[in-house]
Order: C-alpha cells, then structure tokens, then sequence
C-alpha cells in the first residue's frame, strides 16, 4: 500500500473550513484514497473516499490532485464535534485497511 | 443503514480468564469483518480478517490460540480473548464491509477490557 504522510496536529475555529491534508506520492493507478475519522474512545467513521476525481457528499469534499499525489479533505464548516483524528489511508481494492498516525484535528470555539 | 454492534462496551476481568467479544452487522450481511486493537494513544493495528464460514487470517505476530475468532453467520462474529493478561487490557474495534468490492468499512463502537 502507498505510504501516506499527514500533518500530527491541525487547528480550525468552529464554523470555518477545516483543510486536511495528506501526501500520497507513491499511489499506484488501481488505489484509492480513502478517509476516517476516529473521535475520541469512539470507533472509526467512514467520511469519503475517491480515485481521481473530486468527491463530496454530506460530511466533506475530497480533492486530489491531478498526479494524484496529494489529496485534502475539506470539512465545509467545521463543528467542536469534528474533533477528532482524521485517516488518510490509500489502498486498493479489497485489501486489508491499516491505519496510520492520522491528523489530529481540533475545533476550537 | 450499516450499523454494527459491538457488545460488551467495556468488560473487566481478572487474570486467566476468558472474555468473548460480540459483533453484529445489524442491517446488512458481511462476510468479511474485522478486528482491531488499539493501545492508549496509539493508532489502530488490525488484529484479523474473520470470514463467514472459514478461518480467520491473522496478521503477524497475533497469536491465533490466544485470540479466537469466530464468524458462524453473515451477521455476527466474535472473538475471544482466551487466558487474559494484563498486557491484553486495550480497545478491541471490530467493522464489516459494507459491499465486497471498496474498502468502506462501518466499524462498532468498540470493547474497552482491562484485566486485572
């Protein structure tokens, strides 16, 4: 699977757009990009995933770049509930999901 | 919809006994599921893959006989933690897939054990 790199810590204000990014510049062509959110004690929670083209549905906009080598994951308006430790995970396929050290994204008042 | 339950929440349990994990696909079937761990401040490391009707896949360096799984229905998979230890005290998560083909995983809320 492509090594994915990611900021250890963000900060954002609530009601404000929260930009997450992540590196992938070894993705291979079949794999996708993927993104969970882990809030605290809590298990992990599936927000989008793309392979080349920009996605968005009701929890965030994805956009990755045209080589594909980096990606952002964007939380519109972003809510003191959106604290969290956000995954940026490339895989193919069918694989196996393992998870990295994520970004840790607080909203702030 | 793809809802998985996890049952215990937490569970506490004292040394050389054994404590079973439930995990359910409320809505939807799965024939694949998913068991993580996870240490305090830490990131999740996947423990196996359990398939209806078959063995699991364990990853390297979790012990299958101490870690049991069992995935009998399409709609529920457990795992044991047999002769617990302290060093077995951690966050166990499991999730299902929710279509064979993505990796769109709905995971439970998680079992907290902690061995005394």
């Amino acid at each position: 699977d492509a090594k994915t790199t990611q900021p250890t810590s963000m900060d954002c204000a609530e009601g404000r757009a929260a930009n997450l990014p992540c590196n992938h510049s070894t993705i291979s062509g079949n794999e996708y990009v993927y993104w969970y959110r882990q809030i605290h004690s809590q298990g992990p929670q599936y927000i989008i995933h793309g392979l080349k083209n920009n996605e968005t549905n009701e929890m965030a906009s994805l956009i990755i770049t045209e080589d594909r080598k980096s990606s952002t994951l964007i939380l519109p308006h972003a809510t003191l509930r959106d604290t969290a430790v956000y995954y940026c995970i490339v895989i193919g396929s069918n694989y196996k999901l393992t998870f990295g050290k994520g970004t840790l994204l607080t909203v702030n008042p | 919809g793809a809802v998985v339950s996890q049952h215990p929440s937490w569970v506490i349990c004292k040394s050389g006994t054994s404590v079973k994990i439930e995990c359910r696909s409320l809505d939807f079937q799965a024939t694949t599921m998913f068991w993580y761990r996870q240490f305090p401040k830490q990131s999740l490391m996947l423990m196996a893959t359990s398939n209806e009707g078959s063995k699991a896949t364990y990853e390297q360096g979790v012990e299958k006989d101490k870690f049991l799984i069992n995935h009998a229905s399409l709609t529920l998979s457990t795992l044991t933690v047999t002769s617990a230890h302290p060093e077995d005290s951690s966050f166990y998560i499991c999730s299902a897939r929710r279509t064979p083909e993505t990796n769109v995983l709905t995971f439970g809320a998680g079992s907290r054990l902690t061995v005394l």
